[in-house]
């Protein structure tokens, strides 16, 4: 069974801090696909990073970074000097090949960034 | 593109009426997943059609469910009849493949049951 775990609810920051969201997943399939989405208040859901199972390799896009470890089954989001305009939900989400590509996400972790 | 179209936006029935959901994936994919999104459950996938088979409807809740792809650019979520429990945010989505290019995201229909 392919399952994905956020352990963080919610998380409050303030403006310039950095914040880390936690992803850890489980799937018994060697590919893979690992995904985040964020979840503004206008509820749209939008595409952020899609990482393959054979790629390690550590993403950074402007403030946005990620953190892909196989070995703890985790892919681990980072904000760097957050922004009020970054408050949404972050969604990661996991979908095999094997499982028919099937998009399971987690429970989502709310962000809220304080001025 | 356009990206997916969901309609409509928002949709408040009476309980017991029959409500359809519309979606319009975007042209040249061809998986399309439909999605409900409740403070309880969370985003859970409904079903979703590949070249517009139905290929998994496991999470489809219960017979008043229904769903269909009669093309390559339209897909409908019925729920007759329809109660306040169903009540929730419902998304389609599209994509080329199923991890090629990610998935896209309709706006989602908000559905109110009273």
């Amino acid at each position: 069974a392919q399952k994905v775990t956020q352990a963080q609810t919610e998380i409050s920051v303030v403006e310039k801090e950095d914040v880390t969201l936690d992803c850890v997943y489980e799937t018994r399939d060697t590919t893979y696909y690992l995904f985040w989405y964020k979840q503004p208040p206008s509820g749209e859901l939008v595409f952020l990073i899609r990482r393959n199972s054979f790629d390690e390799q550590n993403e950074i896009s402007g403030r946005y970074s990620w953190n892909f470890q196989k070995s703890t089954s985790s892919f681990n989001f980072t904000i760097t000097a957050s922004q009020v305009v970054d408050s949404a939900v972050y969604f990661c989400a996991l979908s095999s090949y094997n499982q028919g590509g099937k998009l399971i996400f987690g429970q989502g972790t709310e962000l809220s960034v304080k001025p | 593109d356009a990206g997916v179209i969901q309609s409509p936006r928002h949709e408040v029935t009476e309980m017991g009426q029959e409500v359809t959901l519309r979606c319009k994936p975007i042209s040249g994919h061809d998986y399309l997943f439909w999605y409900r999104q409740t403070m309880m459950r969370g985003l859970e996938l409904l079903i979703y059609f590949n070249n517009n088979v139905p290929i998994d409807d496991s999470g489809m809740p219960e017979d008043r469910f229904s769903a269909k792809m009669p093309n390559a650019s339209f897909s409908t979520l019925k729920i007759q009849p329809s109660e306040p429990r169903d009540s929730a945010v419902y998304f389609c989505a599209s994509s080329l493949g199923t991890t090629l290019s990610g998935y896209t995201f309709g706006s989602g229909t908000r559905l109110t049951v009273v």
